[in-house]
């Protein structure tokens, strides 16, 4: 069974940064590309960025390159997302998924908030 | 950047009625990579339908996806009270994936 567990979300000051983390099982982990998707309070789904299998590939919705850092350890079976300079508007909950560029985005984790505020 | 707009924004049917949500590209979407999700209050998306027309497995059948280049359409044949929800179309053929803005399905 694929599970996908967030976590790293939390109340962060405008500015501030953190480190979202995805725990990867039930699957070939470095096969496949991963995103990570956010949705605001009350809004749609926002894609925020993608990594190849390998890692060494990324891609970045405009709304966040150079802010935000998506990275992966195929080691340990991890995706990561580390987010700089936050604005009120990232407050979001933070979805992982399984795909990317030329992959649907076949499973999803539960989500992890990042609130931004003083 | 392809942009994809759904409509209605909003739907309100009854159960045992038909569906039909459309999605349509800014510009052609490569290859039919276009999906569908499902989203209802405090979860998660779920995928529904891939490549345009392929359904998930473990999807009821009532579901089903058409189109092709730029429109492209998701139908519920006959609602079932677990249906009401927000539905997503998502285009993955590009590096910068989107999303519609989503078409929001109530209950009558």
């Amino acid at each position: 069974e694929v599970q996908l567990l967030e976590s790293g979300g939390g109340l962060v000051q405008p500015g501030g940064s953190l480190r979202l983390s995805c725990a990867a099982s039930g699957f070939t982990f470095s096969s496949y590309p991963m995103s990570w998707v956010r949705q605001a309070p009350g809004k749609g789904l926002e894609w925020v960025s993608s990594i190849v299998g390998s890692g060494a590939s990324t891609y970045y919705a405009d709304s966040v390159k150079g802010r935000f850092t998506i990275s992966r350890d195929n080691s340990k079976n991890t995706l990561y997302l580390q987010i700089n300079s936050l604005r009120a508007e990232d407050t979001a909950v933070y979805y992982c998924a399984q795909g990317g560029w030329g992959y649907s985005l076949d499973y999803w984790g539960q989500g992890t908030l990042v609130t931004v505020s003083s | 950047e392809i942009v994809l707009t759904q409509s209605p924004g909003s739907l309100s049917l009854s159960p045992g009625e038909r569906a039909t949500l459309s999605c349509r590209a800014s510009q052609s979407v490569s290859s039919s990579y276009l999906a569908w999700y499902q989203q209802k209050p405090g979860q998660a998306p779920r995928l529904l339908i891939y490549g345009a027309s392929s359904r998930v497995t473990g999807i009821p059948d009532r579901f089903s996806g058409s189109g092709s280049g730029t429109d492209f359409t998701l139908a519920i044949s006959r609602l079932e009270p677990e249906d009401f929800a927000v539905y997503y179309c998502q285009q993955y053929g590009t590096s910068l994936i989107t999303f519609g803005q989503g078409t929001r399905l109530e209950i009558k």
